[in-house]
């Protein structure tokens, strides 16, 4: 069935890049998102890819995807403490439907 | 703009008691999700709203009940809580249910622990 598998933690130094790593099942995906939530809060849309693209960049945000391998991957650039969060990668085919990883915990160490 | 708000932001209950919790949205998007958030799971949709006047069962719809009010407004009730309902819950928004208007925005969410 459809699946969004993250890893569970991240730990980088602040000033270093961070990659959470995100893979995906559904082959008829159109849209990938990347949310982040901080603590106690809601999740906070980052950014999106359509399917036909292989990257998007968003000022530190860089958006990589791997069709072929369903991978998909969000790079932040000259990470700070204030990226520590939750980010979740989500699936979605263009309908109501979203299918949500279970998060990968940023840790920022200064 | 306040985007997607929801009260309350913390409860308690008991077992067997009842409550419902609000959602409402400033955005004139036509559609409305409810979603649980677990420890080690992803959210997982409880019910939805296309438009007003609309209601679905999502992926765990079961001991939940939910209104759309009217358009800004998406409210999920819980008849008799159980503690297996202790969870975060999450409200979204999005203007339509297709793309390419179907980018869901998040409430804050609201803690609900069942005892």
């Amino acid at each position: 069935g459809e699946d969004v598998e993250q890893s569970l933690f991240l730990s980088v130094r602040e000033g270093d890049s961070s990659v959470i790593n995100c893979t995906y099942t559904d082959s008829s995906s159109t849209y990938l998102y990347w949310y982040k939530q901080e603590p106690g809060a809601g999740l906070q849309l980052l950014t999106y890819i359509f399917s036909n693209m292989d990257m998007k960049q968003d000022q530190r945000l860089t958006v990589l995807l791997n069709k072929k391998d369903k991978h998909l991957s969000l790079r932040i650039a000259d990470t700070q403490t204030g990226d520590s969060a939750i980010y979740f990668c989500a699936e979605n085919s263009g309908t109501y439907k979203y299918i949500f990883g279970t998060g990968t915990r940023l840790k920022v160490l200064a | 703009n306040a985007g997607v708000t929801q009260t309350p932001k913390f409860q308690v209950l008991k077992t067997g008691q009842s409550m419902t919790l609000q959602c409402a949205q400033d955005m004139n998007h036509n559609s409305m999700y409810w979603y649980r958030q677990d420890p080690g799971m992803g959210l997982r949709l409880i019910y939805y709203s296309a438009s007003e006047g609309t209601t679905d069962k999502g992926e765990v719809p079961n001991g939940y009940n939910v209104s759309r009010l009217n358009k800004r407004e998406f409210s999920l009730r819980l008849e008799s809580a159980a503690p297996s309902q202790t969870s975060v819950y999450f409200c979204a928004s999005s203007e339509m249910t297709a793309a390419p208007r179907q980018t869901q925005y998040f409430g804050p969410g609201t803690r609900l622990l069942v005892l």
